[in-house]
């Protein structure tokens, strides 16, 4: 159980265009997702944090415009990257959180790998 | 405040012998603590989890890991390591404080010499 998918897995775009990037909880209802990035050989970065239905929470110094994050159920957040340039090229990993205090775990998507050219 | 630091970046060991990977920790009160493992390009695979049970905890794989409070440590171990351990690992401490995020560490790199 508590399954997170992503999709897609890989994508390549040019430079100006925009790219979605979504990610369900497969198997159980997420009342928090995450949105992080990933820089090669490091570790993960928290950009925002997000609640069904009320705007996301972005972290200091990621520009909110840039990365448009939905989350319009509670199996389904999206991230969006507008006007990509090839410096937003990174890997993508969202997570989901049921809630409540009995665990504090997420789960973890498979990651996206977005390359800007 | 809470923080995770991960002793080494990178640790090398032969195929069969035992693994370390160290994890310090500093938080106010007892916390949860994790170990994740992330395979080149994947997403992040969950090892084991510390709640206040028992101190010593084992995971998948045949990784156990202990907490020890007057040491503040929670290291990884696994007594013979396989070629399929090598990965980045991940030690983890949820923030809990008025909102909620994990903390991680840097990352540990583990690669297994044939």
């Amino acid at each position: 159980g508590a399954v997170v998918s992503q999709h897609p897995s890989r994508v390549i775009c040019k430079s100006g265009t925009s790219v979605k990037i979504e990610c369900r909880s497969l198997d159980f209802q997420a009342t928090t997702m995450f949105w992080y990035r990933q820089f090669p050989k490091q570790s993960l970065m928290l950009m925002a944090t997000s609640n069904e239905g009320s705007k996301a929470t972005y972290e200091q110094g990621v520009e909110k415009d840039k990365f448009l994050i939905n989350h319009a159920s509670l199996t389904l957040s999206t991230l969006t990257v507008t006007s990509a340039h090839p410096e937003d090229s990174s890997f993508y990993i969202c997570s989901a959180w049921m809630g409540g205090v009995s665990s504090y775990e997420q789960y973890f998507g498979p990651g996206t790998r977005l390359t800007v050219t | 405040a809470q923080s995770v630091t991960q002793l080494d970046s990178h640790v090398s060991v032969s195929e069969g012998t035992p693994v370390l990977l160290r994890c310090n920790y500093s938080s106010s009160y007892s916390p949860s603590l994790f170990w994740y493992v992330q395979h080149p390009n994947k997403g992040l695979q969950l090892l084991l989890k510390y709640t206040s049970a028992a101190t010593l905890v084992k995971g998948i794989n045949g990784f156990e890991a202990e907490f020890k409070k007057s040491e503040t440590s929670f290291h990884l171990t696994k007594p013979s390591a396989h070629m399929s351990d090598a990965a980045e690992y991940f030690c983890v401490v949820p923030y809990t404080s008025g909102t909620y995020k994990y903390i991680f560490g840097t990352g540990t790199r583990l690669k297994v010499l044939a």
